[in-house]
Formats: C-alpha cells, sequence, structure tokens
C-alpha cells in the first residue's frame, strides 16, 4: 500500500517553463514533507520541506504548495533549465519515535534547452 | 565539511553471500538511517539509530541487521545475500533522533549475481 503517492511518472518540459509535481498522502499523522532531488549514481539531495501548519514555501524557484485538508501537497519549479533534469522524490516523515521517511515513487524531469 | 560517507561505493556478492556496508555520518550527527532504493522507486526505511540504540525497524527480513558505534558511525549487514537485494543502499544522517534534516550519502550499489 503506497501511502504516498507521487505524479506524473515522469516529465518534460521547456526551458524557462513551469515543471509541477504532486503528492498526496493518506496518514494524517506525518509531520514533515520533505523534497528530494536525486541524479543518477548519486543520493538523493534535500531540496525543500515544508510542515503542515504552513501553506506555503518557497526558496529561490523552488516553491512547496500544502493543502492539509485535501492531504496533498506539489512542487513547483520556476524557470526550469536543463540542469534540473532529474528525479524528484517527495517523502513524508511520521510524528513520534519512529521518524522513518515514507517516499513517493518519483517523478523523472526533463527539461530540454 | 565532509557529508555522509558511505563505503564501499560498488560492490558485487553472489548468493548466499553475506555483505557489511559502512556509513560515516556527518560530524556532530547522532541518528543513522538506512534505506534500499531499488531501480526506479523510492527509497525503502530498513533501519534508525540514534544514540547506538534502535529507534525504527522497516519490512525487512531478519537477514537485514545493522549497528551503531560510539563514533555514529554505523554498519549494515545483510546474510544470505538473494538476487533481490541488489539496490543503492543510502545512509542518512541527522543531528538528532527527531525534528531534524535527514542528509544522504551516495550509496553503495550492491549486485548480488
Amino acid at each position: 500500500q503506497q501511502q504516498v503517492k507521487q505524479s506524473p511518472q515522469s516529465l518534460i518540459v521547456q526551458k524557462g517553463g513551469i515543471s509541477i509535481i504532486n503528492c498526496a498522502y493518506e496518514n494524517t499523522a506525518f509531520d514533515y514533507f520533505p523534497w528530494y532531488q536525486q541524479f543518477p549514481g548519486k543520493g538523493p539531495a534535500l531540496l525543500i520541506a515544508i510542515r503542515p501548519d504552513v501553506s506555503e514555501k518557497k526558496e529561490g524557484r523552488f516553491t512547496i504548495s500544502f493543502n492539509k485538508s485535501a492531504k496533498q501537497f506539489s512542487l513547483h519549479i520556476m524557470d526550469s533549465q536543463p540542469g534540473d533534469s532529474a528525479t524528484y522524490f517527495c517523502a513524508a516523515r511520521r510524528a513520534g519515535n519512529n521518524r522513518k521517511l515514507i517516499w513517493g515513487l518519483g517523478t523523472s524531469l526533463g527539461v530540454n534547452p | 565539511d565532509a557529508g555522509v560517507t558511505q563505503s564501499p561505493t560498488h560492490l558485487i556478492k553472489t548468493r548466499g553471500q553475506h555483505v557489511t556496508l559502512r556509513c560515516s555520518p556527518i560530524s556532530g550527527h547522532k541518528s543513522v538511517s538506512w534505506y534500499q532504493q531499488v531501480l526506479g522507486q523510492g527509497p525503502q526505511f530498513i533501519f534508525q539509530y540514534y544514540e547506538k540504540e534502535e529507534r525504527g525497524r522497516g519490512n525487512f527480513p531478519d537477514r537485514f541487521s545493522a549497528r551503531q558505534f560510539p563514533n555514529y558511525s554505523s554498519e549494515l549487514n545483510v546474510n544470505a545475500l538473494l538476487l533481490g537485494d541488489s539496490a543503492l543502499y543510502l545512509c542518512a544522517s541527522s543531528l538528532a533522533g527527531s525534528g531534524t534534516e535527514a542528509f544522504f550519502g551516495q550509496g553503495t550499489r550492491l549486485t548480488v549475481v
């Protein structure tokens, strides 16, 4: 059972366009929602994260929008660049003692020059 | 400033063998988590250790075990390797056991033949 559902599986945008990746979660016990960027052969790198008491967080070209009532959150990449081409994962972390991250299946983003 | 370091970077083992993977967290970080990432999927949580104690365990068989040492480095051991254990094994470190960001190493690519 996939507790964090991510879409789309793959995405291609033109340079300068907006990339949008969506995630939905089922468990209301999550208290932290990070996005990770992963390049081939590398470990995931934390991109941006949000807590459920905030509806939006922006860092440079990256914005997370969070809808607590709908249990959905999304990543927007503004002015997408070829260097942004990577796999993006959303994740959710349980509250409590076991702080494991539950991951989405990933979105492969390609940005055409 | 060194990030999370994992060794070895690549490893080839035969079915039935055992393997030990190593991780050194970021200096000052006391929590280490292990994840398995099968090609094309998101990471799956295996273990979390904090202050040398196991804080969480994922849905993996008893062939998987781990420990954390007094210097906060960690080992992941897998016995009786199966072909399905082939994956990228990721180590993440965080400052404390809860409420802090996780930073990932580049991973160990394990191939079981």
